[in-house]
C-alpha cells in the first residue's frame, strides 16, 4: 500500500526549459510536503517545501505547488540547469509526528545540453 | 562541520553474519533515524530515536535493532543478515524543535548481503 508515488521514474529535459516533477499522495493527514533532492553516492538533501495551509511556495528557481483537494504535489524548476541533474524525491509527514518523513520512489532528472 | 557521518561506506556480508552500522551527527540534534533505500521503492524509515536513550519503530523494523546510548550516535545491528537486507542505509537528524525542520542525511552505507 503505497500512500505516495511518483509515477515517472525518469525525465529528460533540455536545458533552459521548464523542469515539472509530480508526486501523488493518498494519506490525508500529511500536512507538510517536502523535496529532496539527490546526487550519486550522496544523501538526500533538503530542496524546497510547503505546508497544507499553501498551495505555492517559491525558492529562486524552484517553485512547489501543492493541490490537496487532488492530492497531487508538483516541483517545477525554471530555467532547468545541468547541475539540477539528480534523483528527486518527494516526501510528506504530519506535523505530529516527530517529523517522520514518507518518500515517494524518485525520478532521474536528466537535464541535456 | 562533518555533518551526518555514516562507517562503514561499504560492507558486503554473508548470510548469518551481524554487524552495526554506526551514524554519527555533531549538530547537537534530537532526533535521528535510519531509513533503506532500495530499488523503486524509494527510502523507508527502519527506526528512529527522538532523544537520547530511546528509539521507536518505523516502517520495516523487522530484522533490525537500534540503540541510542549518546545524543550524537545512533546504531543500527543486524543480528543476522539476509539476502533481503541488501540495500543502501542512510541515516538522518534533526533539531526536533519545529515540525519544519529540514531532515540532514549522511552520505548512506551500501550493504550486499550473500
Amino acid at each position: 500500500d503505497q500512500q505516495v508515488k511518483q509515477n515517472s521514474p525518469s525525465l529528460s529535459v533540455q536545458e533552459g526549459r521548464i523542469s515539472i516533477l509530480n508526486c501523488d499522495y493518498t494519506n490525508s493527514m500529511f500536512d507538510y510536503f517536502l523535496w529532496y533532492k539527490k546526487y550519486p553516492a550522496e544523501g538526500p538533501t533538503f530542496l524546497i517545501s510547503i505546508s497544507s495551509i499553501k498551495d505555492k511556495n517559491e525558492d529562486g528557481r524552484f517553485t512547489v505547488f501543492l493541490n490537496k483537494s487532488a492530492k497531487h504535489l508538483s516541483l517545477h524548476i525554471v530555467p532547468s540547469q545541468p547541475g539540477d541533474s539528480a534523483v528527486y524525491f518527494c516526501a510528506f509527514t504530519s506535523i505530529q509526528g516527530a517529523q517522520k518523513l514518507v518518500f515517494g520512489q524518485g525520478t532521474r532528472l536528466t537535464i541535456n545540453p | 562541520n562533518a555533518g551526518v557521518t555514516q562507517t562503514p561506506k561499504f560492507r558486503v556480508l554473508k548470510t548469518g553474519q551481524s554487524m552495526t552500522l554506526l551514524c554519527a551527527q555533531d549538530m547537537n540534534h534530537e532526533y535521528m533515524y535510519w531509513y533503506r533505500q532500495d530499488p523503486g521503492m524509494g527510502l523507508r524509515l527502519i527506526h528512529y530515536s527522538v532523544g537520547e536513550g530511546t528509539t521507536a519503530k518505523g516502517e520495516v523494523p523487522d530484522g533490525y535493532n537500534v540503540s541510542r546510548l549518546k545524543k550524537q550516535n545512533f546504531l543500527l545491528g543486524l543480528e543476522s543478515a539476509a539476502p533481503s537486507q541488501t540495500s543502501v542505509y542512510f541515516c538522518a537528524s534533526s533539531p526536533g524543535d519545529r515540525y519544519n525542520s529540514p531532515l540532514h542525511f549522511g552520505n548512506g552505507t551500501r550493504l550486499t548481503v550473500t
